[in-house]
């Protein structure tokens, strides 16, 4: 089973701030992870897919890179509605597997 | 669009078998283009994979199925084409299986979700 480690797990930042979130995976899943953002309440929305591409609605402030094992997903100016909670997920290997989330909350 | 939607008791008993049915609309549970499946997410925590159904054919029923290996002796996932349905049974059930459970597409990525129905195990 691939590991995925997420850091930090607690971002405090103030809206207009750069947000620079990682991923880290126990082996190689090529470019197969994805980000998706949750807030409370809701079910997770895919935001996005194979390391760095948008998924249909993913405002272009979200961007995704990385391939391997290291991975970043970067909002480049919080909005107030992106505060919540980010998972990444890989696909390269069954079973599926999530990352434990970061928390990215208003400072 | 492909909207889901969980149902089934909201308690269970330890020892006993989970048993939720999510509802497929704006879209075939027959179809080729998506993958079917169960995420649950504890209170507090994050998300796990619970299992994944594919059904392939146009002319006979034959479904594949993938389990989280930590689950695995624990679970079946099913179809009722009829109903248009994907249903989730989970036996033997403790309080560690209390999550939001998560009607969903886990093919690779998820696409769709449905809202998510909370389930308590407690005597």
């Amino acid at each position: 089973e691939i590991v995925l480690t997420q850091s930090p797990a607690t971002l405090s930042l103030s809206p207009g701030e750069r947000a620079t979130l990682s991923c880290r995976a126990s082996q190689s899943v090529s470019r197969f992870l994805a980000w998706y953002q949750q807030k409370p309440g809701q079910a997770p929305r895919l935001l996005i897919y194979d390391a760095s591409y948008r998924a249909t609605g993913t405002p272009a402030r979200f961007s995704g890179s990385g391939s391997g094992t290291d991975f970043t997903l970067t909002i480049s100016s919080l909005e107030p509605e992106d505060f919540a909670v980010y998972y990444c997920q890989q696909r390269g290997n069954w079973p599926l597997t999530f990352g434990g989330g970061t928390k990215v909350e208003i400072k | 669009q492909v909207q889901l939607q969980e149902s089934g008791p909201g308690l269970v008993k330890p020892s006993e078998t989970l048993s939720l049915t999510c509802t497929v609309s704006g879209g075939s549970i027959s179809s080729t283009s998506y993958y079917w499946g169960w995420i649950r997410q504890p209170p507090g925590k994050g998300l796990e994979w619970i299992g994944t159904l594919y059904y392939s054919g146009s002319t006979s029923y034959s479904a594949s199925t993938f389990y989280n290996p930590s689950l695995k002796s624990r679970v079946t996932i099913s179809v009722d084409t009829s109903k248009n349905q994907v249903s989730l049974k989970l036996n033997s059930v403790t309080a560690a299986d209390t999550a939001v459970y998560y009607c969903a597409t886990p093919g690779d990525y998820i696409d769709y979700w449905g809202q998510g129905t909370l389930v308590t195990v407690s005597s």
